[in-house]
Formats: structure tokens, sequence, C-alpha cells
């Protein structure tokens, strides 16, 4: 059964550029998540989506955004990118419960 | 989500017994108790998860007492592999549209 993809898996970008981060969860599973990991702040969640709806949205500025397609697959998008947003981003999908299953993440790298 | 208080960082040896305790004194009667252990670049594994007494599967044991108000996640014979942050995690097994709510963690080395 193949895991959480999370593509890419390294980037770099530039100040004020933008980003866009995909994520595949397992098969069947309707629920995506997105976090962002700093060694500062640690695991801080994002947004969650459910049958491509975001069901609930962490405190983070508007600059950061999400979709979820019709085939579960999601995508998170930040603007105007700041260095203090370079982070690893992680992607957990579940059913519902609380047994959820993250990918590698993406490690993003803002200079 | 109930907070939880779990130490910092843990030393043991390989080949012992390794019991991390999680403070969580404000737990709700719909609440879950559940641990993610995670590497350093990868994202967090779930481990085990329980409500009551005791649960065991092939990599961890938990122990939830009467009054839920802590949990001990226990790790028998570890290895070198097992160096990790471990998280403690409580909350509705329902309420994924909430997030998880992720600690500190406890930072587990082992040693040889």
């Amino acid at each position: 059964k193949a895991g959480v993809t999370q593509t890419p898996r390294y980037l770099i970008k530039t100040r004020g550029q933008q980003v866009t981060l995909s994520c595949s969860p397992i098969s069947g599973h309707r629920s995506v998540s997105w976090y962002q990991q700093t060694p500062g702040q640690g695991l801080q969640f994002l947004f969650e989506y459910f049958s491509e709806t975001q069901r609930n949205k962490g405190n983070f500025p508007g600059r950061f955004s999400g979709r979820q397609f019709s085939n579960s697959r999601s995508e998170m998008n930040v603007s105007t990118l700041e260095l203090g947003d370079s982070a690893l981003y992680l992607c957990a999908s579940g059913t519902g419960g609380y047994g959820y299953t993250f990918g590698s993440g993406t490690r993003l790298t803002v200079v | 989500l109930a907070k939880t208080t779990q130490p910092i960082s843990m030393d043991s040896y390989e080949g012992q017994e390794v019991n991390i305790t999680c403070s969580h004194n404000n737990i709700a009667t719909n609440d879950y108790i559940t641990w993610y252990q995670q590497f350093p670049s990868q994202g967090p594994r779930f481990i085990i998860q329980g409500y009551k007494t005791k649960v065991t599967n092939e990599v961890a044991s938990l122990f939830i007492p009467a009054d839920r108000k802590s949990s001990t996640l226990s790790l028998p014979r570890v290895s070198l592999s097992d160096t990790a942050v471990y998280y403690c995690l409580v909350g509705d097994t329902g309420g994924g549209a909430d997030g998880l709510t992720f600690g500190k963690g406890t930072h587990l080395i082992i040693q040889p």
C-alpha cells in the first residue's frame, strides 16, 4: 500500500516568489492536513481538507492557502515568500480518526 | 484540545526498557491518547493509541491509569534506531478537522 507522497522533496525559492507543494494521500483517505515544522515553533497545523472542502484552518496568514481535488490529492500554496517561511512542510492523510499517516515532507528554503 | 506535558529529553541504553510519561490533567471524556514518533527530516509516524487501561502492539505499550490524567509509552528493549522525538497527543478521534496539536515532544537518545 503506497504511503503519502509529497513533491518536491526539496525546494529553494527567493523572497517574494510563490510556491506550490503537492500531496498525494493514501488511496481511500479523504482527509488531508498540512503542517509546518520549524525548529523554533515545532509542528503547527496549517489546514485540513475533506472531500474538497477546507474544514479548518490554523493560525497562519492568508498567504498560505490550499485546495483538494476530487481524487483527494492536495496542494498548498504560499505566496510572497518570506525568509521565515523556510520550514519542513508535512502532509498527513487519514480517514477522520487520530491515526494519521504523514508524508516525508517538502523542505522549503527561502533565500 | 487537552494540553500535554512530557519531558523534553531522555537518555537510555540499548536493550533497556524506556518509559515516557505524558501528563494531560484536563483530558475530556471523549479524548483518546495517541503517540507519534519522528525522525529528523521525516514526518511523524503513528505508534499507538488508547483510551484506558493498557494497549499493546508490535512496537510499544501504552499504559493509562483509571483517572486518565497521564499516560506512559513503554518501548521494550530499545535500540539505537529508536532515537527520535516522541509526541503525546490528546484529543477526540473525530477531531481531525481541528488538526493535531503537537507539543515539543520528548527527544529520546539511545546510547550503545
